[in-house]
């Protein structure tokens, strides 16, 4: 079954520091890929996505993320973070064809930034 | 433009009482998909409906179900509340295809007693 894993659960990094947050899917082919933010009380926002071609791929807010398929992973990342960056972030995806298409999400990774 | 607006924010049920809550979507967007999130389990998706039609379902039991309008106004119940229904409930909006573009409601958030 499609399964989507974000392996840290809480993250913390200083203001200004670079940040990689992990996300690796298990599917038999390419799916599409997401990147999403949820900000406290605020709902959640695409940062970007992936569906084809270049596998770097750039989003809002100075965020990329870069699909590895033989590492079966989309990790996001950022050179300098924020303060405002800090906020729960989800990655997802859905298989790439077929009628039966879903997103399915990882649990999450929450983002505290240091100043 | 107006973003996805889901109603009511807050609501407190009891077990076995049932429930309705409302979304509207973005002007022009045709899809509305409904999404479960709990601590535990995370964002679960629900159903997605594209006009008026449901296209898309979740692994939820039958107490869930939904509706959507002419209006591409959507609507979900959950009948028989279980405590375990308790979560934020959140509603997303995208013109044609729920995988280009998702745009989010800040959630009802449930509680059941």
């Amino acid at each position: 079954a499609q399964s989507v894993t974000q392996p840290d659960i809480h993250i913390t990094v200083s203001e200004g520091a670079s940040l990689e947050l992990r996300c690796n899917y298990s599917y038999g082919a390419t799916p599409y890929l997401f990147w999403y933010v949820q900000s406290p009380g605020q709902g959640l926002q695409l940062l970007l996505k992936y569906f084809s071609g270049d596998t770097l791929v750039q989003g809002i807010k100075g965020f990329e993320a870069e699909f590895k398929t033989s590492q079966s992973s989309f990790n996001l990342r950022k050179p300098s973070v924020h303060w405002s960056d800090a906020a729960e972030y989800f990655c997802a995806s859905s298989p790439n064809a077929g009628n039966n298409r879903k997103l399915i999400w990882g649990l999450g990774t929450s983002l505290a930034v240091n100043p | 433009k107006a973003g996805v607006t889901q109603t009511p924010r807050y609501l407190i049920k009891t077990r076995g009482q049932q429930v309705t809550l409302s979304c509207s979507p973005i002007s022009g967007h045709r899809s509305v998909s409904w999404y479960q999130q709990t601590p535990g389990q995370g964002l679960q998706f629900l159903f997605e409906y594209f006009s008026e039609t449901q296209r898309n379902k979740g692994n939820f039991p039958g107490r869930f179900s939904g509706r959507q309008f002419s209006n591409s106004r959507s609507e979900m119940n959950v009948s028989t509340l279980e405590l375990g229904d308790s979560a934020l409930y959140l509603c997303a909006s995208s013109y044609n295809d729920p995988y280009e573009k998702l745009f989010f409601g800040s959630g009802t958030q449930l509680s059941v007693l």
